[in-house]
Protein backbone atom coordinates (compact mmCIF):
# COMPACT_ATOMS: atom_id res chain seq x y z
CA UNK A 1 0.00 0.00 0.00
CA UNK A 2 3.20 2.27 -0.37
CA UNK A 3 3.85 4.58 -2.95
CA UNK A 4 3.14 7.96 -2.03
CA UNK A 5 3.23 8.71 2.09
CA UNK A 6 1.54 11.34 3.15
CA UNK A 7 2.53 13.25 7.39
CA UNK A 8 1.57 13.22 9.58
CA UNK A 9 -1.84 11.66 9.52
CA UNK A 10 -3.70 14.03 12.25
CA UNK A 11 -1.75 17.09 12.96
CA UNK A 12 -2.95 20.29 15.44
CA UNK A 13 -2.19 24.00 14.87
CA UNK A 14 -2.81 27.10 16.80
CA UNK A 15 -4.51 30.30 15.30
CA UNK A 16 -1.85 31.96 13.57
CA UNK A 17 0.64 29.56 13.21
CA UNK A 18 2.18 28.35 9.77
CA UNK A 19 1.78 24.48 9.09
CA UNK A 20 3.59 22.13 6.47
CA UNK A 21 2.14 18.77 4.88
CA UNK A 22 4.66 16.20 3.71
CA UNK A 23 4.06 14.25 0.21
CA UNK A 24 6.40 11.80 -0.77
CA UNK A 25 6.34 9.00 -3.88
CA UNK A 26 8.52 6.94 -5.37
CA UNK A 27 6.62 5.94 -7.97
CA UNK A 28 8.73 8.27 -10.68
CA UNK A 29 6.11 10.30 -11.17
CA UNK A 30 6.05 13.89 -12.70
CA UNK A 31 3.08 15.28 -11.64
CA UNK A 32 1.99 16.03 -7.97
CA UNK A 33 -1.52 17.39 -6.69
CA UNK A 34 -3.10 18.85 -3.64
CA UNK A 35 -6.50 18.82 -3.25
CA UNK A 36 -8.81 19.35 -0.11
CA UNK A 37 -11.97 17.98 1.32
CA UNK A 38 -14.24 18.94 3.18
CA UNK A 39 -18.02 17.38 3.41
CA UNK A 40 -20.33 18.01 0.51
CA UNK A 41 -17.79 19.44 -1.41
CA UNK A 42 -15.44 16.99 -3.03
CA UNK A 43 -12.00 17.16 -3.76
CA UNK A 44 -10.80 21.02 -4.44
CA UNK A 45 -7.17 21.25 -5.86
CA UNK A 46 -4.71 23.46 -4.47
CA UNK A 47 -1.76 23.51 -6.33
CA UNK A 48 0.05 20.94 -8.89
CA UNK A 49 2.94 21.05 -10.39
CA UNK A 50 4.17 18.89 -13.32
CA UNK A 51 7.60 19.31 -13.28
CA UNK A 52 10.63 20.01 -10.39
CA UNK A 53 10.91 23.84 -9.69
CA UNK A 54 7.36 24.33 -11.55
CA UNK A 55 3.77 24.28 -9.83
CA UNK A 56 0.61 26.13 -10.76
CA UNK A 57 -2.18 27.67 -8.81
CA UNK A 58 -4.86 25.59 -8.70
CA UNK A 59 -8.88 26.89 -7.90
CA UNK A 60 -8.48 27.32 -3.99
CA UNK A 61 -4.37 28.03 -3.87
CA UNK A 62 -5.74 31.01 -1.39
CA UNK A 63 -3.47 31.11 1.90
CA UNK A 64 -1.73 27.90 0.77
CA UNK A 65 2.02 27.45 -0.59
CA UNK A 66 4.41 24.67 -2.24
CA UNK A 67 7.54 23.73 -3.37
CA UNK A 68 8.89 21.38 -5.69
CA UNK A 69 12.52 21.25 -5.12
CA UNK A 70 12.76 17.75 -5.98
CA UNK A 71 10.78 15.18 -8.19
CA UNK A 72 9.66 12.95 -4.96
CA UNK A 73 8.43 15.58 -2.76
CA UNK A 74 5.58 18.07 -2.92
CA UNK A 75 5.07 19.77 0.57
CA UNK A 76 1.98 22.03 1.39
CA UNK A 77 2.50 25.33 3.31
CA UNK A 78 -1.01 25.87 5.06
CA UNK A 79 -0.13 29.62 6.37
CA UNK A 80 -2.21 31.78 8.55
CA UNK A 81 -3.90 33.67 5.79
CA UNK A 82 -6.21 30.43 5.48
CA UNK A 83 -9.18 31.57 6.80
CA UNK A 84 -10.56 28.16 7.91
CA UNK A 85 -7.80 25.48 7.45
CA UNK A 86 -9.33 22.80 9.24
CA UNK A 87 -9.98 19.86 6.54
CA UNK A 88 -8.75 16.68 5.21
CA UNK A 89 -6.00 16.84 2.96
CA UNK A 90 -4.96 14.31 -0.32
CA UNK A 91 -1.72 13.94 -1.95
CA UNK A 92 -1.63 12.83 -5.48
CA UNK A 93 0.88 11.89 -8.19
CA UNK A 94 0.90 10.57 -11.66
CA UNK A 95 2.77 9.87 -14.93
CA UNK A 96 3.41 12.72 -17.07
CA UNK A 97 1.16 12.99 -19.88
CA UNK A 98 -2.50 12.93 -21.02
CA UNK A 99 -4.97 11.46 -19.30
CA UNK A 100 -3.50 9.32 -16.76
CA UNK A 101 -4.27 8.08 -13.08
CA UNK A 102 -4.05 9.98 -10.26
CA UNK A 103 -2.47 7.90 -7.17
CA UNK A 104 -3.73 9.37 -3.79
CA UNK A 105 -1.93 9.28 -0.46
CA UNK A 106 -3.31 8.12 2.80
CA UNK A 107 -4.45 11.93 3.55
CA UNK A 108 -3.45 14.87 6.11
CA UNK A 109 -6.52 15.80 8.73
CA UNK A 110 -5.39 19.03 9.77
CA UNK A 111 -7.41 20.50 12.96
CA UNK A 112 -7.09 24.35 13.82
CA UNK A 113 -7.68 24.47 17.88
CA UNK B 1 -12.16 27.39 -16.00
CA UNK B 2 -13.61 23.38 -15.41
CA UNK B 3 -16.76 23.03 -13.56
CA UNK B 4 -18.15 19.72 -12.60
CA UNK B 5 -21.24 18.39 -10.99
CA UNK B 6 -22.19 15.16 -9.45
CA UNK B 7 -25.82 14.38 -8.66
CA UNK B 8 -27.18 12.92 -6.12
CA UNK B 9 -24.96 13.28 -3.92
CA UNK B 10 -26.51 10.44 -1.58
CA UNK B 11 -28.00 7.13 -3.22
CA UNK B 12 -29.11 4.14 -1.22
CA UNK B 13 -30.13 0.96 -3.08
CA UNK B 14 -31.45 -2.18 -2.29
CA UNK B 15 -28.66 -4.76 -2.75
CA UNK B 16 -29.29 -6.67 -6.04
CA UNK B 17 -30.81 -3.04 -7.88
CA UNK B 18 -28.68 -0.80 -9.77
CA UNK B 19 -27.14 2.28 -9.14
CA UNK B 20 -26.33 5.23 -11.58
CA UNK B 21 -24.16 8.73 -10.76
CA UNK B 22 -24.64 11.41 -13.23
CA UNK B 23 -21.76 14.45 -13.78
CA UNK B 24 -21.27 17.24 -16.20
CA UNK B 25 -18.25 19.17 -16.56
CA UNK B 26 -18.57 22.74 -18.56
CA UNK B 27 -15.09 22.85 -20.69
CA UNK B 28 -15.60 20.72 -23.83
CA UNK B 29 -11.64 20.54 -23.75
CA UNK B 30 -11.81 18.15 -21.15
CA UNK B 31 -10.80 14.73 -22.75
CA UNK B 32 -10.46 12.40 -19.84
CA UNK B 33 -13.24 11.02 -17.33
CA UNK B 34 -12.11 8.86 -14.24
CA UNK B 35 -14.14 7.57 -11.40
CA UNK B 36 -13.01 7.30 -8.03
CA UNK B 37 -14.00 5.06 -5.10
CA UNK B 38 -13.62 6.54 -1.54
CA UNK B 39 -14.44 3.86 1.45
CA UNK B 40 -14.50 5.24 5.07
CA UNK B 41 -10.67 6.08 6.23
CA UNK B 42 -9.26 4.89 3.16
CA UNK B 43 -7.99 6.91 0.07
CA UNK B 44 -9.76 7.49 -3.23
CA UNK B 45 -8.79 5.20 -6.04
CA UNK B 46 -9.99 4.85 -9.66
CA UNK B 47 -12.20 1.76 -10.51
CA UNK B 48 -12.55 3.05 -13.99
CA UNK B 49 -11.99 5.65 -16.38
CA UNK B 50 -13.35 6.94 -19.85
CA UNK B 51 -11.27 9.34 -22.99
CA UNK B 52 -13.71 11.30 -24.61
CA UNK B 53 -12.98 9.13 -28.51
CA UNK B 54 -15.34 6.68 -26.13
CA UNK B 55 -18.98 6.55 -25.37
CA UNK B 56 -19.14 3.89 -23.25
CA UNK B 57 -16.65 1.56 -21.81
CA UNK B 58 -17.25 -1.29 -19.41
CA UNK B 59 -15.14 -3.68 -16.56
CA UNK B 60 -17.42 -6.34 -15.09
CA UNK B 61 -20.18 -4.49 -12.90
CA UNK B 62 -19.16 -1.22 -13.85
CA UNK B 63 -19.58 0.89 -16.79
CA UNK B 64 -19.16 4.63 -17.40
CA UNK B 65 -21.01 6.09 -20.51
CA UNK B 66 -20.15 9.70 -21.90
CA UNK B 67 -22.04 12.10 -24.11
CA UNK B 68 -19.61 14.64 -25.20
CA UNK B 69 -22.18 16.84 -27.23
CA UNK B 70 -24.40 17.25 -23.84
CA UNK B 71 -21.05 17.14 -21.83
CA UNK B 72 -22.29 14.79 -19.13
CA UNK B 73 -20.95 10.97 -18.14
CA UNK B 74 -22.60 8.99 -15.93
CA UNK B 75 -21.59 5.55 -13.59
CA UNK B 76 -23.08 2.61 -13.64
CA UNK B 77 -23.03 -0.14 -11.06
CA UNK B 78 -24.87 -3.04 -11.57
CA UNK B 79 -25.65 -5.95 -9.02
CA UNK B 80 -24.78 -3.98 -6.14
CA UNK B 81 -23.83 -5.68 -3.36
CA UNK B 82 -22.41 -4.36 0.46
CA UNK B 83 -19.00 -3.67 -0.29
CA UNK B 84 -19.97 -0.90 -2.63
CA UNK B 85 -20.73 0.79 -0.24
CA UNK B 86 -18.75 4.04 -0.67
CA UNK B 87 -18.03 7.95 -2.16
CA UNK B 88 -17.75 7.87 -5.49
CA UNK B 89 -16.16 10.94 -7.32
CA UNK B 90 -16.05 11.87 -10.96
CA UNK B 91 -13.51 13.83 -12.38
CA UNK B 92 -12.62 15.74 -15.81
CA UNK B 93 -9.33 16.05 -16.44
CA UNK B 94 -8.28 18.69 -19.63
CA UNK B 95 -4.75 19.81 -20.09
CA UNK B 96 -3.23 23.09 -20.77
CA UNK B 97 0.65 22.31 -19.78
CA UNK B 98 -0.70 20.28 -17.37
CA UNK B 99 -2.54 18.32 -16.36
CA UNK B 100 -5.72 19.22 -14.01
CA UNK B 101 -8.05 17.01 -12.74
CA UNK B 102 -11.12 18.55 -11.83
CA UNK B 103 -13.35 16.92 -9.06
CA UNK B 104 -17.73 16.36 -8.62
CA UNK B 105 -18.86 17.04 -4.66
CA UNK B 106 -19.07 13.22 -4.42
CA UNK B 107 -21.79 10.81 -4.07
CA UNK B 108 -21.98 8.97 -0.71
CA UNK B 109 -23.69 5.16 -2.13
CA UNK B 110 -25.03 2.56 0.71
CA UNK B 111 -26.27 -0.56 -0.19
CA UNK B 112 -28.87 -1.89 1.75
CA UNK B 113 -29.01 -5.70 2.69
Amino acid sequence: DGGITQSPKYLFRKEGQNVTLSCEQNLNHDAMYWYRQDPGQGLRLIYYSQIVNDFQKGDIAEGYSVSREKKESFPLTVTSAQKNPTAFYLCASSIEGVNTEAFFGQGTRLTVV
Amino acid sequence: GENVEQHPSTLSVQEGDSAVIKCTYSDSASNYFPWYKQELGKRPQLIIDIRSNVGEKKDQRIAVTLNKTAKHFSLHITETQPEDSAVYFCAASLRRGAQKLVFGQGTRLTINP
